[in-house]
Parts: C-alpha cells; sequence; structure tokens
C-alpha cells in the first residue's frame, strides 16, 4: 500500500506569516495534487504537477514538485484568515489506480 | 468549476433505516468515487466505479452497496442504517484520460441516532 505522509498535521500561525507543508512517499507518483477543504465541503483542487522539480505557483501558493516525484511541498506566503481548512495532498501512481491521499494539514491562520 | 452534485446535503435518521445517498455529475465522467470522512479527518474510499456496470470495493471496509446503470448517477445504499455509519460522505468523479484531476461534490453529512 502506497502511503503519504503529510507534516505538519496541525498548523496555527498568525496573520502574514509564511508557511510549508510537506507530503512525502517512499514511491514514485506519475502525478501529485493539492486540495484545499474547508468545513463542511469537499475538497477543491489547488493544482496538478507531474514532472519532477517542477514548481507552480497559484497566487500566494507556491507548489513544488520533488525531482524523484517521491514529495511535494506547499508554501504559503503572508498567510490569510482565508487560507484557513484542511489541505490534502493526493498522488496517483498510475493510469486508472485510485488516487492515494495523505490525512492532511489542518491549518488556522488567526488574525 | 466542478458540477457534481449531492443529495441530501444533510440526514438525520434513526437506527434500522434504509438510506440512498444521490451523487450526480453532468461532465460526463467515466470514474466516480464515493469516500467517508470524519470531520477534519482523511478521507477513506468506499466505493469506485470505472464506467457502468463497473463497480469495486475501496480500502475501508464498509456495508454500504453502490450501482452504477448509468454514467451521471452513482448512488450510494445503506440496508440497515447504525451509530457507527454517522460520518461526511463524498462523491467525487474524474475522465479516464489525462492526469485525472478529481472533483467533489460537496458532501452529505449523515448522522444516525
Amino acid at each position: 500500500t502506497q502511503l503519504l505522509e503529510q507534516s505538519p498535521q496541525f498548523l496555527s500561525i498568525q496573520e502574514g506569516e509564511n508557511l510549508t507543508v510537506y507530503c512525502n512517499s517512499s514511491s514514485v507518483f506519475s502525478s501529485l495534487q493539492w486540495y484545499r477543504q474547508e468545513p463542511g465541503e469537499g475538497p477543491v483542487l489547488l493544482v496538478t504537477v507531474v514532472t519532477g522539480g517542477e514548481v507552480k505557483k497559484l497566487k500566494r501558493l507556491t507548489f513544488q514538485f520533488g525531482d524523484a516525484r517521491k514529495d511535494s511541498s506547499l508554501h504559503i506566503t503572508a498567510a490569510q484568515p482565508g487560507d484557513t481548512g484542511l489541505y490534502l495532498c493526493a498522488g496517483r501512481n498510475s493510469g486508472n489506480t485510485p488516487l492515494v491521499f495523505g490525512k492532511g494539514t489542518r491549518l488556522s491562520v488567526i488574525a | 468549476e466542478a458540477d457534481i452534485y449531492q443529495t441530501p446535503r444533510y440526514l438525520v435518521i434513526g437506527t434500522g433505516k434504509k438510506i440512498t445517498l444521490e451523487c450526480s455529475q453532468t461532465m460526463g465522467h467515466d470514474k466516480m468515487y464515493w469516500y467517508q470522512q470524519d470531520p477534519g479527518m482523511e478521507l477513506h474510499l468506499i466505493h469506485y466505479s470505472y464506467g457502468v456496470n463497473s463497480t469495486e470495493k475501496g480500502d475501508l471496509s464498509s456495508e454500504s452497496t453502490v450501482s452504477r446503470i448509468r454514467t451521471e448517477h452513482f448512488p450510494l445504499t445503506l440496508e440497515s442504517a447504525r451509530p457507527s455509519h454517522t460520518s461526511q460522505y463524498l462523491c467525487a468523479s474524474n475522465r479516464l484520460a489525462g492526469y485525472n484531476e478529481q472533483f467533489f461534490g460537496p458532501g452529505t453529512r449523515l448522522t444516525v441516532l
């Protein structure tokens, strides 16, 4: 069974601070996705990374896929209360296999 | 914007009742999934489907059943609900091709008394 380990599990920071969350595995993934979920809603896709070493930016969010395609990170610059939520990484090993989800990082940004 | 719908959004029922959670998507996606998630916790895959007449069990053992008679519709049924079934149920879908970005519905919050 492939596992995606996310860290930290919980993170509480002040508005304006920077933060990084991590998603690590011993397995290679053909693609990796990051989702954000707010309470009472379904996860919403933020980004998909597919190439080792790839970096994608989405406003204040920067996503990186490790060179070996086994890990990924999400960096948020100048966090805002609207960034609060559960951040999930998910990887796919090959074509038709279901996504493997990490357990998530629960982020709370305090104004 | 994803077009995947779940009904009801909230359901409170008594033990022993039969319930069906509805999920529909208008994107023509072949693959559909059901996840179970306790508040703020990890997702557990309970069922998935590759297309019409295809259903598979996921990683988490579940007493629920699913059917896939039409591409757009993937209902989940509990024959006899129990308090241990209390949870949030999320439906998702994606295309067979491409990077398989998964789109989620808003979820059904089920409470069994």
